[in-house]
């Protein structure tokens, strides 16, 4: 079964706002990591996040991570038209065990 | 960070038939994954090929249906027999680059008629 879980499942956003996706995920984990899937092409990975961390930046995004809630965050601040993709969390439940499990995915648009 | 070729990108199949993805890397790799995405649906993992040895299969997915080689380290192949229009998908490798996540495949899009 699917590891995660992803809200909203759709987000509609105008450009220059900043847009929020929750994962859920349901066992420990090593780390977690966002990938952006564009037209169902190929994913393209975003930012991972160890399980001994809570917050991390990259850019315009950042994610955090709290293990007590099994939960992670993914805010891209400032959006663009250009971000406009599905959004999936991926965890990896075990070191060395390169095995992810992915979530169900969020569809942003962001409107010019 | 690794670059991966998928081939096809798409195609068209008749049901019964065979269809065999191909993914090159452009780096030597230990462990290379497929995975499937349904029409709407996240990403579920296939099966992981290892060189040397089979493929390691994850529940609900079974080497007679997808067959998978791995000749060398650089190299992959997935193969969906005997489609039906269940199988219509999109197909993806991915390989590990540690602390940097995976890096995927362009996908190949799977429909069958």
């Amino acid at each position: 079964s699917q590891q995660g879980e992803e809200d909203p499942q759709a987000l509609s956003i105008q450009e220059g706002e900043n847009a929020t996706m929750n994962c859920s995920y349901k066992t420990s984990i090593n780390n977690l990591q966002w990938y952006r899937q564009n037209s169902g092409r190929g994913l393209v990975h975003l930012i991972l996040i160890r399980s001994n961390e809570r917050e991390k930046h990259s850019g315009r995004l950042r994610v955090t991570l709290d293990t007590s809630k099994k939960s992670s965050s993914l805010l891209i601040t400032a959006s663009r038209a250009a971000d406009t993709a599905s959004y999936f969390c991926a965890t990896d439940i075990r070191a060395g065990a390169n095995n992810l499990f992915f979530g169900t995915g969020t569809r942003l648009t962001v409107i010019p | 960070s690794a670059v991966i070729s998928q081939k096809p990108s798409r195609d068209i199949c008749q049901r019964g038939t065979s269809l065999t993805i191909q993914c090159q890397v452009d780096s030597q790799v230990t462990m290379m994954f497929w995975y499937r995405q349904q029409p709407g649906q996240s990403l579920t993992l296939i099966a992981t090929a290892n060189q040397g040895s089979e493929a390691t299969y994850e529940s609900g997915f079974v080497i007679d249906k997808f067959p998978i080689s791995r000749p060398n380290l650089t190299f992959s192949t997935l193969t969906v027999s005997n489609m039906s229009p269940e199988d219509s998908s999109i197909y993806l490798c991915s390989v590990s680059q540690g602390s940097y996540g995976y890096t995927f495949g362009s996908g190949t899009r799977l429909t069958v008629v």
